[in-house]
Order: structure tokens, then C-alpha cells, then sequence
């Protein structure tokens, strides 16, 4: 059963890049036709989806966070990665990492299962 | 970018109550409209994909309706661990968007 864990400093300073890993466990990266994407929360305020990638390095993001976001995978460690540069409070949430499940082609119409627990990611100085 | 409108923002309803949330998207998503359950600290969980398929191991009081531009999302008997937010969200299209969540709480 694949398990994810987001990781990554709790603290951020404005301006800097906001850094972030997510570990798969269970299972290879590789395995099926999965996308894996990074989805973030403010507190108190519903879902964004920040962007995903395929294991064959396929990337889309979001149109609203495209110029300050760049995702990575590194197959030798199971993991994906997040930066997002110039970050400001408004970028202040709790970021998950999640699979994206299919049942066919997988590029589109697909459902978020599992996800990670979350991390929650301050931006202050 | 495809909005999704849920309502209603929050509810209160009773244990053993029907419980219906509705999703209506701004344009049509045929059947590609998931739910997904998250309580206070959690991450979120899928219950619902592809408008109506139950996820293994999500109980039966929970179903889903629904194609085009309008879903629903029903609660057939409230049971007290229902507690939590729901959201829907569309893949038909990227990106991939959400409602803004139905609060569901005991009366």
C-alpha cells in the first residue's frame, strides 16, 4: 500500500524559496501510470493544486503559480520535490503531496488518492 | 480555469439524517467530478470518484450523482464520525480544481 510523507523546514522567510520533498513508500514511483502532484491549504481555506509530474518527467502547473514553482523527481530515492520561489505570507499552508489514481488514460480525469499527511509551511521573518 | 461551486457552505443536520451536498461545475465535466472527506487535521480522503464509483472500503451511506454541470454528494443515514468537510473536485481539464467545501456538523 503506497504511503506518502511531505518533509521540509516549517519556516520559511519572505522572498526566499519554500522547499519541500515528499517520500513514497509502499511501492516504486515508477509503478503504474501515475502522476504525482503537490496540493497546498491555507488555514481555514479550501484546495489549490500547485502542479505534478510524470516518472518519465512530464510537468504541468498551475497557470496562477507557473513563474514561482518548479517540480522534480529523483527516482534513485523514491521522492518528488517542491520549490517555490519569491514566497510571500499569502503563500502561508499547509502543502500536501498525493498520487494521482486512474483507470485509463491518466493524463486527465484522474482522482487524488493517497495523500500525504501535510506540512504545514510558515512564510515570516 | 474551471470553477466549482458547492452548497451548501456548511450544514447542521441530525444523526440518522439525509445529508446532500450539491457541485455544480461552470461548464460540462461529463462524469470526471471526485468527493473527498477531510476532518479537522487530516489530510483530505477520497470517497467519491468519477462522480458515482465508492472508493473500496468507503461505507455504502455515501453516494454520488450526477453529470455535465451538476453533481450531488449524499449522506444516506448521518453517523456522528461524518463530521468533517467535503470537497469536490473536477479532472476534466486541467488544472485540476475544488470546491470551496460543505462543513457538515451534528445538530
Amino acid at each position: 500500500q503506497v504511503q506518502l510523507q511531505e518533509s521540509g523546514p516549517g519556516l520559511v522567510k519572505p522572498s526566499q524559496t519554500l522547499s519541500l520533498t515528499c517520500t513514497v513508500s509502499g511501492g516504486s514511483i515508477y509503478s503504474g501510470s501515475s502522476y504525482w502532484s503537490w496540493i497546498r491549504q491555507p488555514a481555514g481555506k479550501g484546495l489549490e493544486w500547485i502542479g505534478r509530474i510524470y516518472t518519465s518527467g512530464s510537468i504541468n502547473y498551475n497557470p496562477s503559480l507557473r513563474s514561482r514553482v518548479t517540480i522534480s523527481v529523483d527516482t534513485s530515492k523514491n521522492q518528488f520535490s517542491l520549490k517555490l520561489s519569491s514566497v510571500t505570507a499569502a503563500d502561508t499552508a499547509v502543502y500536501y503531496c498525493a498520487r494521482e489514481a486512474c483507470s485509463a488514460s491518466c493524463y486527465l480525469r484522474n482522482w487524488f488518492d493517497p495523500w500525504g499527511q501535510g506540512t504545514l509551511v510558515t512564510v515570516s521573518s | 480555469d474551471i470553477q466549482m461551486t458547492q452548497s451548501p457552505s456548511s450544514l447542521s443536520a441530525s444523526v440518522g439524517d439525509r445529508v446532500t451536498i450539491t457541485c455544480q461545475a461552470s461548464q460540462d465535466i461529463s462524469k470526471y467530478l471526485n468527493w473527498y472527506q477531510q476532518k479537522p487535521g487530516k489530510a483530505p480522503k477520497l470517497l467519491i470518484y468519477d462522480a458515482s464509483n465508492l472508493e473500496t472500503g468507503v461505507p455504502s451511506r455515501f453516494s454520488g450523482s450526477g453529470s455535465g454541470t451538476d453533481f450531488a454528494f449524499t449522506i444516506s443515514s448521518l453517523q456522528p464520525e461524518d463530521i468533517a468537510t467535503y470537497y469536490c473536485q473536477q479532472y476534466d481539464n486541467l488544472p485540476p480544481t475544488f470546491g470551496g467545501g460543505t462543513k457538515v456538523e451534528i445538530k
